[in-house]
């Protein structure tokens, strides 16, 4: 069973379309929630750090917030820039991440 | 901007062979790790190296794998006798306080 799911698989926006993009975690004793985007061919960038359930950061057009159970990554206003795969991924125990399997967004002008 | 670079960009090697993955961490981290990406698939978790040991290693990272930080600054990855299913994206990354910063990866074929 997958620890860290993110839904939907696939996003397709218009440029100025706002739209929220969810990940779900099972883990216990949650240590950190990450965001990254992910370009083709590309490593993670990181975008985010959540730690505890209302927790809430913002860059630009996106804003992550948490809850016990599952994050979101809100994109406002989004541009054709924007268009990635964001990943989301959990710390538990250590420091190794677990990710899922990502969200591929698609911003058309 | 610190980044973490790794080298090469693209390796290409014969089934069976060994192969050096390398990366230069961030200066002043203290944690250094190695994912994977098969093609289409999710980042996985390889091994963490802490105080010039491994403090953690998933099911992947078995005896085909080793890691080592040769000298103060690089971290390599090597894999000896390498396997078709080995074919993927390796990413290097490192920590400073809790964000982990991952390089642009060495795209490793197995022919």
């Amino acid at each position: 069973e997958d620890q860290v799911t993110q839904s939907p698989e696939a996003l397709r926006l218009q440029e100025g379309e706002s739209s929220s993009l969810n990940c779900s975690y099972t883990v216990s004793g949650l240590r950190g929630l990450f965001w990254y985007r992910q370009d083709p061919g590309k490593g993670p960038e990181f975008l985010f750090t959540l730690y505890s359930a209302g927790e809430e950061k913002e860059k630009e057009r996106l804003k992550a917030t948490l809850t016990k159970k599952e994050s979101f990554l809100h994109i406002t206003a989004p541009k054709p820039e924007d268009s990635a795969t964001y990943l989301c991924a959990v710390n538990q125990a250590g420091t190794a991440l677990i990710f899922g399997k990502g969200t591929t967004l698609s911003v058309s002008s | 901007e610190p980044e973490v670079t790794q080298t090469p960009s693209h390796q290409v090697t014969q089934m069976g062979q060994e192969v050096i993955l390398r990366c230069v961490p961030i200066s002043n981290h203290l944690y250094f790790y190695w994912y994977r990406q098969i093609l289409g698939q999710k980042v996985e978790f390889l091994v963490s190296f802490y105080n010039n040991e491994i403090s953690e290693k998933s099911e992947i990272f078995d005896d085909q794998f080793s890691v080592e930080r040769p000298d103060g600054s690089n971290f390599t990855l090597k894999i000896r006798s390498t396997k078709l299913e080995d074919s993927a994206m390796y990413f290097c990354a490192s920590t400073g306080d809790a964000e982990a910063f991952f390089g642009q990866g060495t795209r490793l074929t197995v022919v």
